[in-house]
Order: C-alpha cells, then sequence, then structure tokens
C-alpha cells in the first residue's frame, strides 16, 4: 500500500460527460501528481500540483482540470467527455524530493 | 516533454534466466533515475532506483546499470521469476518535478 488513496476506482460514463476524481496524498507529502494510462500512450503526465499551486503541466487537454485543496487532497475534473479519454488514470505523490508515489489509479470507461 | 526511451516493447525470458531492459534519456539535467513495477489493475510501485553519481546499484536479483556518458540506463533482473510477470517502466526527473516515462516494457517469464 503506497499511501495515495484514489477514488472512484471505475466509472463508466457517457460521451459529453463530466466526471471527478478524487486523491488523497500520503501523509504529509505537498506533491500531487497526475498520470494518464493508455495502452498505446503509456504514462502520461497530466498536471503537477505543490501546497496547493500549480507547478507544471504536461500533456493535460483543455477539456481537463485539476486542482488541490488546502488538506492537500486534489480532484481531476474531466469534462465533455470523448472515447478516446478512457484510460486509467493515476494520482501520485511526493515530499520535496525525487521519489513519487502511486495509487491504485481509477479506471474511466467512456461509452 | 524530454523523453525516455525504452526497449524492447516486451520480453519473454525463461525461469531462471536474465532480464535485462534498457533505457536512454535525453536531458542532462535529470538527476534521479527509477524502475518502476506494475502488475495488471494496481499502480506502478518503486522498484530501485539510481543517482548519476554512481554507475551501479543491486538490491537483491535488481540491478541498475547507469551510464552518464551515453545518457542510459538499464535494469537487469538475475534469476528471473514467474512471479516477475509484469509492466516495467523507467523514468527520470529532477527532485520536485514530474516523473517522465519510458512506454514500459511486458516481461513474461516463463517456467
Amino acid at each position: 500500500d503506497s499511501g495515495v488513496t484514489q477514488t472512484p476506482k471505475h466509472l463508466i460514463t457517457a460521451t459529453g460527460q463530466r466526471v471527478t476524481l478524487r486523491c488523497s496524498p500520503r501523509s504529509g507529502d505537498l506533491s500531487v501528481y497526475w498520470y494518464q494510462q493508455s495502452l498505446d500512450q503509456g504514462l502520461q503526465f497530466l498536471i503537477h500540483y505543490y501546497n496547493g499551486e500549480e507547478r507544471a503541466k504536461g500533456n493535460i487537454l483543455e477539456r481537463f482540470s485539476a486542482q488541490q485543496f488546502p488538506d492537500l487532497h486534489s480532484e481531476l475534473n474531466l469534462s465533455s467527455l470523448e472515447l478516446g479519454d478512457s484510460a486509467l488514470y493515476f494520482c501520485a505523490s511526493s515530499a520535496s524530493g525525487n521519489t513519487i508515489y502511486f495509487g491504485e489509479g481509477s479506471w474511466l470507461t467512456v461509452v | 516533454q524530454q523523453q525516455v526511451k525504452q526497449s524492447p516493447q516486451s520480453l519473454i525470458v525463461q525461469k531462471g534466466g536474465i532480464s535485462i531492459i534498457n533505457c536512454a534519456y535525453e536531458n542532462t539535467a535529470f538527476d534521479y533515475f527509477p524502475w518502476y513495477q506494475q502488475f495488471p489493475g494496481k499502480g506502478p510501485a518503486l522498484l530501485i532506483a539510481i543517482r548519476p553519481d554512481v554507475s551501479e546499484k543491486k538490491e537483491g536479483r535488481f540491478t541498475i546499470s547507469f551510464n552518464k556518458s551515453a545518457k542510459q540506463f538499464s535494469l537487469h533482473i538475475m534469476d528471473s521469476q514467474p512471479g516477475d510477470s509484469a509492466t516495467y517502466f523507467c523514468a527520470a526527473n529532477q527532485a520536485g518535478t514530474a516523473l517522465i516515462f519510458g512506454k514500459g516494457t511486458t516481461l513474461s517469464v516463463s517456467s
């Protein structure tokens, strides 16, 4: 158990809808990262938050957004969903160093 | 994003054999090179990591070899076991930044 908690574990939704994925980082970790994993693209970095502030953006679509709250939990919002957004979404957290710990992921299926 | 290139995409090794996975990176500012192991339905878990000031690090049956001048690093799994069958990802980053991942290697160890 990495200590990173993600909910929900699975969700199925229709095209055009909006969903919110939630993440609780490891106790004390200030950094939260979101990654998308699909079969053909591997693990793609989406966005990084540190102590409530956005630090870096990766391959995140404009339809996607994230935030980190004062209690350090984070949410990834995915809107106007398309079939191609079906993927496993991981949250990861770290302290101030390099090592990053991943949650178990949220599996999103868009139908 | 700076790339991390990983090969091979898939690997089949007999039980007791040596599994070797290679990665190459571009950004010379990277100072941390981990390998993650992922089982189906699970999040990536840190396996072993190395920093560029050493050329090799060994933990049990797992060894990272690092060649700074060639900007390459590799994972060696000695005495491979069926339980090692998983997807392995190399990655790289600087402290406080997102990990950039290779595309992964699916390892199958046949008994």
